[in-house]
């Protein structure tokens, strides 16, 4: 399977911390996304990244790409109670045509 | 409003009993998506679409059907549908010939197959 791998599977902090998740691909890839899923909702897409890309910032949205290592990061700063939901990596891969491959997503809480 | 809708939200029938789910989008895009979401599983696709009256086989396409007559509606068909196929399915569609790959997805049905 292509399919992408997500780490942790679940991740606990307070508001106010860091979140950082971390994502693992196989094949060379277009891009890489982001997706957020609040539960048993459908996904929203967050971020894009490019394969020439190395980082992008969308408000407290970071992401990394490292195409030697082949995985990428998303890290929310300063969390809120509201950014509890599950998160996706979704890759573009050069070979699938317009076809996305999802990772397992890493289930994100975070207490008030 | 830029959307996918999904019809039925919530499904349960009985082992063999034709369904379909219907999909449809507003905003032109060629590209189309089925996907089931198991726990444990993640997103796994099932049928995709680039453009009307072209379909092919995801990553699990056994006991689904789907077409695509219209650029907007992309139904799923479930002919004989068995409880193994209970899941939340999504539908999602994109405009990559634009390069917008990011795909827009609909809220989801979830399907109970007794």
């Amino acid at each position: 399977s292509q399919q992408g791998e997500e780490d942790p599977q679940a991740l606990s902090i307070q508001e106010g911390e860091n979140a950082t998740m971390n994502c693992s691909y196989k094949t060379s890839i277009n891009n890489l996304q982001w997706y957020r899923q609040n539960s048993g909702r459908g996904l929203v897409h967050l971020i894009l990244i490019r394969s020439n890309e190395r980082e992008k910032h969308s408000g407290r949205l970071r992401v990394t790409l490292d195409t030697s290592k082949k995985s990428s990061s998303l890290l929310i700063t300063a969390s809120r109670a509201a950014d509890t939901a599950s998160y996706f990596c979704a890759t573009h891969y050069i070979i699938s045509g317009s076809r996305l491959t999802f990772g397992e997503g890493t289930q994100l809480t975070v207490n008030p | 409003e830029a959307q996918v809708t999904q019809n039925p939200r919530y499904l349960i029938t009985v082992t063999g009993k034709k369904l379909t789910v219907t999909c449809s989008q507003n905003m032109n895009h060629e590209y189309m998506s089925w996907y089931r979401q198991d726990p444990g599983l993640g997103l796994r696709q099932i049928y995709y679409s680039m453009n009307v009256e072209v379909t092919d086989k995801g990553d699990v396409p056994e006991g689904y059907k789907v077409s695509r007559k219209e650029k907007r509606n992309f139904p799923l068909i479930l002919e004989s549908p068995s409880p193994n196929q209970t899941s939340l399915y999504f539908c999602a569609s994109s405009a990559p010939g634009l390069e917008r790959y990011e795909q827009y997805f609909g809220p989801g049905t979830r399907l109970t197959v007794t």
